[in-house]
């Protein structure tokens, strides 16, 4: 069963367009949400995150949107750039019980590309 | 500071035979996560050490274990490797405690495995 889907598995967009990569979770119990991007060869590198108390978070370039009552968040990408080709993962978090750790569950990534 | 570091980076195995792979953290990191990335799959989410201790775990067989030493480096084994074992295995390291609150990951770059 997986909690944190990303149904698009690529996407494509001319360059200085905006790119928008889509996530939907299922557990109400996720409160922090983040999107990790991935160059072959490398691990991920963290891009950005949100909270589940606020609906938008922008850093740069790239801009989070969450929407609660759907159980949805969006990443945006304005202007894209050739080098943002990669793919997102979309990831979720909970909160557990006292002295556990918060784990990360992932999405399947999307497969973003940036054409010249 | 030094990155998240996993050896060796690329391994090839038969099915039935086991194999260790190491993950040596970001310097100060108590916590260290393992995944498996397969297509389609993202980045499923093996077990988390932290001080020692196995604190999480996914789902996945017994087959795979791992370890925490006191320098927080980290070992993972697989034993009677099958076919369906070929993945990248990603390490990331973490300050996270036990506060509740999130604390970033940084990955490494993936121990490549393909079992023939």
């Amino acid at each position: 069963d997986q909690q944190v889907k990303q149904n698009s598995p690529s996407l494509s967009v001319q360059e200085g367009r905006i790119s928008i990569l889509n996530c939907d979770y299922t557990n109400s119990m996720f409160d922090y949400f983040l999107w990790y991007k991935k160059y072959p060869a490398e691990g991920p590198t963290f891009l950005i995150s949100i909270s589940s108390i606020k609906d938008k978070n922008e850093d740069g370039r790239f801009t989070v949107f969450l929407n609660k009552s759907a159980k949805h968040l969006s990443l945006h990408i304005v202007p894209s750039q050739p080098g943002d080709s990669a793919v997102y993962f979309c990831a979720a978090s909970a909160r557990r019980s006292s002295g556990s750790a918060r784990q990360l569950t992932f999405g399947s990534g999307t497969q973003l590309t940036v054409l010249p | 500071k030094a990155g998240v570091t996993q050896t060796p980076r690329y391994l090839i195995k038969t099915r039935g035979q086991q194999v260790t792979l190491s993950c040596s953290p970001i310097s100060g990191h108590r916590s260290v996560s393992w995944y498996q990335q397969t297509p389609g799959q993202g980045l499923q989410f093996l077990f988390e050490y932290f001080s020692e201790t196995q604190r999480n775990k996914g789902n996945f067989p017994g087959r795979f274990s791992g370890r925490q030493f006191s320098n927080s480096r980290s070992e993972m084994n697989v034993s009677t490797l099958e076919l369906g074992d070929s993945a990248l295995y990603l390490c990331a390291s973490s300050l996270q405690g036990t506060s509740g609150s999130y604390n970033e990951q940084f990955f490494g770059p993936g121990t490549r495995l393909t079992v023939l």
